[in-house]
């Protein structure tokens, strides 16, 4: 199975608003990436954050980490259409790499 | 700075029949990897390069796939006989030395087994 689980499956929201998934990994992790991919196309990264940190921004990107929890959170602040897509949380355990099973954001106009 | 490609975009096989993809790295990415996305699920590591050599291929199907890495460059994903749960998209991805945590994504190849 998938060592990364993200909620909710999908999401859907309008424009300026705040955008929030979640991801919940099984064993312990070196760091945790986020990645997009817009329909059709591969994978962006956005965003890595080490086991060490709690948080990080990036833009308009806000990561958080809860290692005794084993979840993080990916926040997009001032969502924009644009913004549709579907985003994948990656565990990296040092040994290998698992993507969780995404979360399909739509940003209305 | 040109990003991963991979060829051919699309292809249609039926059951039993022989495929290929090819990726082709950024240059100068030491770290390949192939994975394999199902309709709707996360993409899943089927095998990963350091080089020409591999490092991790624990979830891949060796009774039909195989990959190789041909002088740490280009590489080829073969499915051979495919079955109608091969359907789906081939993702490439590589990594550089610098920051080998964050990989770079091909377009992907979409497999239609039918």
């Amino acid at each position: 199975s998938q060592q990364g689980e993200e909620d909710p499956q999908a999401l859907s929201i309008q424009e300026g608003e705040n955008a929030t998934m979640n991801c919940s990994y099984k064993t312990s992790i070196n760091n945790l990436q986020w990645y997009r991919q817009n329909s059709g196309r591969g994978l962006v990264h956005l965003i890595l954050i080490r086991s060490n940190e709690r948080e990080k921004h990036s833009g308009r990107l806000r990561v958080t980490l809860d290692t005794s929890k084993k979840s993080s959170s990916l926040l997009i602040t001032a969502s924009r259409a644009a913004d549709t897509a579907s985003y994948f949380c990656g565990s990296n355990t040092g040994n290998q790499f698992y993507f969780g099973t995404g979360t399909s954001l739509t940003v209305i106009p | 700075e040109a990003g991963v490609a991979q060829s051919p975009r699309y292809k249609i096989i039926e059951k039993r029949q022989s495929v290929a993809f090819w990726c082709n790295p950024i240059s100068g990415h030491a770290t390949l990897y192939w994975y394999q996305q199902i309709l709707g699920q996360g993409p899943k590591l089927l095998i990963q390069f350091q080089n020409n050599g591999v490092v991790d291929d624990s979830q891949l199907p060796k009774d039909r796939f195989s990959a190789e890495r041909l002088k740490g460059v280009d590489s080829t994903l073969k499915i051979q006989p495919a079955k109608l749960e091969d359907s789906a998209v081939y993702l490439c991805a590589s990594s550089p030395r610098t920051s080998p945590q964050t990989q770079y994504f091909g377009p992907g190849t979409r497999l239609l087994v039918l």
